[in-house]
């Protein structure tokens, strides 16, 4: 069993470049996130998708743009990469059923970097 | 969704107990207290969730106080491998959009 699975592992951007990490799960989850991680930071969340069809800012939304394609797959868009921009991107997903609501299952993260 | 307030790190040596308390004095009636440790270059991993009273896996024990405005997340018998950074997260079955948001977390060393 996948799990969570966030393509690529690792990207080197030019400042103004754009791009798309995919994210993709296999547990028939409703709900999706995105968050970065700032090296010695927590996560912070940057947009998520409480079921499909539907997408929802975070609190640092700002640069980025998402779309829920279908139930399995959530990708994060950079229109115009920026430094700032740098960080761990990790996927999750969870399940809104019972107590299962608050159980993230996150993926192994894209390390980005922004020059 | 509740604020928390966790100790930024912690030291401990192997075979101790350790035990973080996490602070969420605006917890909802509906909010749960979940917590996830993250080692180095990998997502968080979810350990414990739980309500009120106590609850334990195989993995730690989650002590939660009657007023629920505190909690306390036990780790019996650390070794190495539990250095890592554990958050605590709380939020409700019914959380407004899913708006999960983690906190600090806690860095915990375990000395040899």
């Amino acid at each position: 069993n996948a799990g969570v699975t966030q393509t690529p592992k690792f990207q080197v951007l030019k400042t103004g470049q754009s791009m798309t990490l995919q994210c993709a799960q296999d547990m028939n989850h409703n709900s999706m996130y995105w968050y970065r991680q700032d090296p010695g930071m927590g996560l912070r969340l940057i947009y998520y998708s409480a079921s499909e069809g539907t997408t929802d800012k975070g609190e640092v939304p700002n640069g980025y743009n998402v779309s829920r394609l279908n139930k399995r797959e959530f990708s994060l868009r950079l229109e115009s990469a920026a430094p700032s921009q740098t960080s761990v991107y990790f996927c999750a997903s969870s399940d809104r059923q019972g107590t299962l609501n608050l159980k993230l299952f996150f993926g192994s993260g894209t390390q980005l970097s922004v020059l | 969704l509740a604020k928390t307030t966790q100790p930024i790190s912690m030291d401990s040596y192997e075979g101790q107990e350790v035990n973080i308390t996490c602070s969420h004095n605006n917890i909802a009636t509906n909010d749960y207290i979940t917590w996830y440790q993250q080692f180095p270059s990998q997502g968080p991993r979810f350990i414990i969730q739980g309500y009120k009273t106590k609850v334990t896996n195989e993995v730690a024990s989650l002590f939660i106080p009657a007023d629920r405005k505190s909690s306390t997340l036990s780790l019996p018998r650390v070794s190495l491998s539990d250095t890592a950074v554990y958050y605590c997260l709380v939020g409700g079955f019914k959380a407004a959009g899913n708006k999960l948001t983690f906190g600090g977390g806690t860095r915990v060393l375990v000395k040899p």
